[in-house]
């Protein structure tokens, strides 16, 4: 069974920018789950998504967001980047309720 | 709020040798515990997780950890460290109501000596 795949692995972008990225679950999971890695603040919750609805919400602005499809892939979207939002992004997915993440290998973001 | 505390940041181990990784939680009712493990450039591979029954918990490759509610302690232990358990550990805790958001403390780094 492949598991939770990230795109890109790597992306570099200048402040102002915005910038998607892409989560693809193992098959059959239907709850994804984003975090954001920093070396100052650690690991921190974004967001998870269950069945295309938003379940859960961290302490983060407004500019990032996310969706759920159908398939269960989503995807987040940071807008108006800023030097801050450098950062490795998990993506974890599971099946349900609270269970075993399976995290993907993440997505590099550096802002220029 | 829930959250985690990791008193070591760094911990250095000869191979061979016992480890053993703190962790110690804020939360009112019994939580759901998690250990993983991060290999440099990788995402968090689960070693084990504790959610009910037994406080004594196996985890792959040999590790356990064991619960303690009063102490509000979640210590993860492996009796002989491998040079390929250098890698950064972090304990993690959710509860049901919060469907799968996970607060994490913010790890150990584990060095292996040989």
């Amino acid at each position: 069974k492949a598991g939770v795949t990230q795109t890109p692995r790597y992306l570099i972008k200048t402040r102002g920018q915005q910038v998607t990225l892409s989560c693809s679950p193992i098959s059959g999971h239907r709850s994804v789950s984003w975090y954001q890695q920093t070396p100052g603040q650690g690991l921190q919750f974004l967001f998870e998504y269950f069945s295309e609805t938003q379940r859960n919400k961290g302490n983060f602005p407004g500019r990032f967001s996310g969706r759920q499809f159908s398939n269960s892939r989503s995807e987040m979207n940071v807008s108006t980047l800023e030097l801050g939002d450098s950062a490795l992004y998990l993506c974890a997915s599971s099946l349900d309720g609270v269970d075993e993440q399976f995290f993907g290998p993440g997505t590099r973001l550096t802002v220029l | 709020a829930q959250s985690v505390t990791q008193p070591d940041i760094h911990i250095t181990v000869s191979e061979g040798a016992s480890l053993e990784l703190r962790c110690n939680y804020s939360y009112g009712a019994t939580p759901y515990l998690f250990w993983y493990v991060q290999s440099p450039g990788q995402g968090l591979q689960l070693l084990l997780k504790y959610f009910s029954g037994d406080t004594l918990v196996q985890g792959i490759k040999g590790f356990e950890a064991e619960f303690k509610r009063s102490q509000s302690s979640f210590n993860l232990r492996k009796p002989s460290v491998h040079w390929s358990d250098a890698a950064e550990y972090f304990c993690a805790v959710g509860r049901k109501a919060a469907g799968n958001k996970l607060t994490f403390g913010g790890g150990t780094r584990v060095l292996v000596k040989p």
